[in-house]
C-alpha cells in the first residue's frame, strides 16, 4: 500500500518562531488533508488540499502532487500550537485501499513561551 | 462541517469485559469509519460502518472482537469485546460526505484496560 512519511519526527520551537513540516507519499493521491491532534487528543481539520496552496491564519500548505509532497507552514508560533501534526492521503489506485485514509505518523510539536 | 459526539470520552476498564462506544452526527452523512489510536501511534482505520449492512473491516480487524453497527445515517457503536490491556488505545468515528471527502474526526473515547 501507500506510504505516507512525515518529517520532522519532532520539532521544538520558541514562542514567535516559524516552521515547516513535510510530508512524502509514496504513490499518486486523490485527496491529502492535514489534521492537528490537541493534547486532548481532538483532532482538528486544518487543510482539505489535494493540490495547490491554501492558506488560513497563520497557517498555509501547500501540496505538488506530481512530485508527491505536500508543506505545512506555520508563521509565529503559538504555545497552543503544540500538539501532534497528522498527514492523511486518499491513494489514487484503486483496491482495497481505495477511499481509505493513510495517515502519516505525525510531527510533534512543541512550543515553549 | 457536521457536529459529532462520542459517548463515553474515556473510561478505565477491567479486562476481560466490553464497552460499546457511539458516535452520534448531527447530520446525515455516506460515510462513517472507525479508528484506532495505539498509546503514541498513529491512527489505524478498524472498519466502514455501513448503514444497514455489516461493516467492512480492514486487515487485522475482525467482528467478534470489533462488533460494529450503524442502523441509520446519523449514528454508529463499536463494542470492543473481550479487552484485554492492549486494547487500552483512543478509538475515533470520522465521518465523510463522500467516499473521498474530507473526513471530520469525532472527540474521541480514551480507554484504559487494567
Amino acid at each position: 500500500g501507500i506510504q505516507v512519511e512525515q518529517s520532522p519526527p519532532d520539532l521544538i520551537l520558541q514562542e514567535g518562531a516559524n516552521s515547516t513540516l513535510r510530508c512524502n507519499f509514496s504513490d499518486s493521491v486523490n485527496n491529502l488533508q492535514w489534521f492537528h491532534q490537541n493534547p486532548w487528543g481532538q483532532l482538528i481539520n486544518l487543510f482539505y488540499i489535494p493540490s495547490g496552496t491554501k492558506q488560513n491564519g497563520r497557517l498555509s500548505a501547500t501540496t505538488v502532487a506530481t512530485e508527491r509532497y505536500s508543506l505545512l507552514y506555520i508563521s509565529s508560533s503559538q504555545t497552543t500550537d503544540s500538539g501532534v501534526y497528522f498527514c492523511a492521503v486518499y491513494p489514487r489506485a484503486g483496491g482495497t485501499s481505495y477511499g481509505k485514509l493513510t495517515f502519516g505518523q505525525g510531527t510533534i510539536l512543541t512550543v515553549h513561551p | 462541517s457536521a457536529v459529532i459526539s462520542q459517548k463515553p470520552s474515556r473510561d478505565i476498564c477491567q479486562r476481560g469485559t466490553s464497552l460499546t462506544i457511539q458516535c452520534q452526527v448531527d447530520s446525515q452523512v455516506t460515510m462513517m469509519f472507525w479508528y484506532r489510536q495505539q498509546p503514541g501511534q498513529s491512527l489505524t482505520l478498524i472498519a466502514t460502518a455501513n448503514q444497514g449492512s455489516e461493516a467492512t473491516y480492514e486487515s487485522g480487524f475482525v467482528i467478534d472482537k470489533f462488533p460494529i453497527s450503524r442502523p441509520n445515517l446519523t449514528f454508529s457503536t463499536l463494542t470492543v469485546s473481550n479487552m484485554s490491556p492492549e486494547d487500552s488505545s483512543i478509538y475515533l468515528c470520522s465521518v465523510g460526505s463522500g467516499i473521498l471527502n474530507e473526513q471530520f474526526f469525532g472527540p474521541g473515547t480514551r480507554l484504559t484496560v487494567l
